[in-house]
Parts: C-alpha cells; structure tokens; sequence
C-alpha cells in the first residue's frame, strides 16, 4: 500500500517557468489537501478537494491551479514561479475530515 | 478562522528524559492529529486523538476536547525522538487541518 506519492522529490526552477507537482493516493480517500511549509514554519493550506471535480482554496491559494478529475489524483499547478514560492510542499488525503489525514513525503521547490 | 497555539516552541532534553508538549486551540475541534517531522522532512502520523488518551510506547497522547487543549508525552527520550512535533485541528466541523508552528525538539546524547 504506498498511501500518498508526491513527484518529484525535488526541483529548482527559474522565475516565471511553470511547473505540476503531482500527487496520487491509493486508499480511496475523498478529501486532498495541498499545503507548504516555509523554513521554520508551520504547514499552510493551499488548496483542498472533497472529492473529484470539487476543488476550494485554502489560505494561500495566490499564484496555483489545481485540478480534481479522478480520485486518485490531485495535481498542483505552478504558472509563473517566483522566488516567494520557494518552499516545500506537501499532499495529503483523508477519508473525511473527521478522520486522519496521511502525507506524501514532500516536494522540495526552489525558485531562482 | 481556528488559531493553533504550541508550547515550547523549542525544547532541549538529555536522552532519557521526559517531556510534556501542549497545544491550544481557539476554539473547540472534533478532530485533533499530532504529528512528527523527522530530521530528513517527512511527517510522520503519532496520533490521531479528538478526545482522551492514547498511548504507543514511549509515547501518549490526551485531547481535552472540552477545554481545547491537547497534551504529548515523550517519555524516557532518545536522540531518535529530535525533530519538530506538530498538532493540526480543523478549522471547523468539515473544513482542513490547521497546523500550529511546531515544538522543535533535540534530544542529546
């Protein structure tokens, strides 16, 4: 059972390229979170999704895209990168919100 | 929206001891999770735990969920346990966690 699988693990990109971090699960969960975590922070809620076709913002949407059109996967759409998106991001689902949540291992971006 | 509040921010322990980590929350929550973030990143699941208490090891947990507060004992620590605990609660009934900023703790040999 591999849970939630973020690709990739890493990237650098230059400011104003665009970039899809991916996120998939296997546990037949409905609920998928985005979240980043800047250096010595908490995580953020970027964008959520209760199930497939519904996506809702979460603090700090400015500056993504995602998209819901299976179960399976929630991808995070980056358009034009700037050094301000630097972070780490981490994908997540649950059953339901009254229920755990698992986390990927995380996608380290760095913005130049 | 929900505010999640940890304590310490930073911990420094000598292998072998205890510890208590407390996490508030503003207003009441129905789910409450702790979790550890390893030195290499990753969060890793310690409990899931709306209200009383868990233990696994060294390890337990307590939600008062009534008085909003959540506690994580560590005890008899090892360097094993260095990393960054974190709480994370809903911000209301069907909405995602919300993550407070984290106990850092290191654990010396």
């Amino acid at each position: 059972n591999a849970g939630v699988t973020q690709t990739p693990k890493f990237r650098i990109l230059k400011i104003g390229q665009s970039m899809t971090l991916q996120c998939a699960q296997d546990m037949n969960h409905n609920y998928m979170y985005w979240y980043r975590q800047d250096p010595g922070m908490g995580l953020k809620l970027i964008y959520y999704s209760v199930g497939a076709g519904i996506t809702d913002k979460g603090e700090v949407p400015n500056g993504y895209n995602v998209s819901r059109s299976t179960t399976e996967d929630f991808p995070l759409r980056l358009e034009l990168a700037a050094p301000s998106q630097t972070s780490v991001y981490f994908c997540a689902s649950s059953l339901n919100t009254n229920t755990e949540a698992f986390f990927g291992q995380g996608t380290r971006l760095t913005v130049v | 929206g929900i505010q999640v509040e940890q304590s310490p921010p930073d911990l420094i322990l000598q292998e072998g001891a205890n510890s208590t980590l407390r996490c508030n929350f503003s207003d009441s929550v129905n789910n409450l999770q702790w979790f550890h973030q390893n030195p290499w990143g990753q969060l890793i699941n310690l409990f899931y735990i709306p209200s009383g208490t868990k233990q696994n090891g060294r390890l337990s947990a307590t939600t008062v969920a009534t008085e909003r507060y959540s506690l994580l004992y560590i005890s008899s620590s090892q360097t094993t346990d260095s990393g960054v605990y974190f709480c994370a609660g809903p911000n209301s009934g069907n909405t995602p966690l919300v993550f407070g900023k984290g106990t850092r703790l290191s654990v010396i040999a």
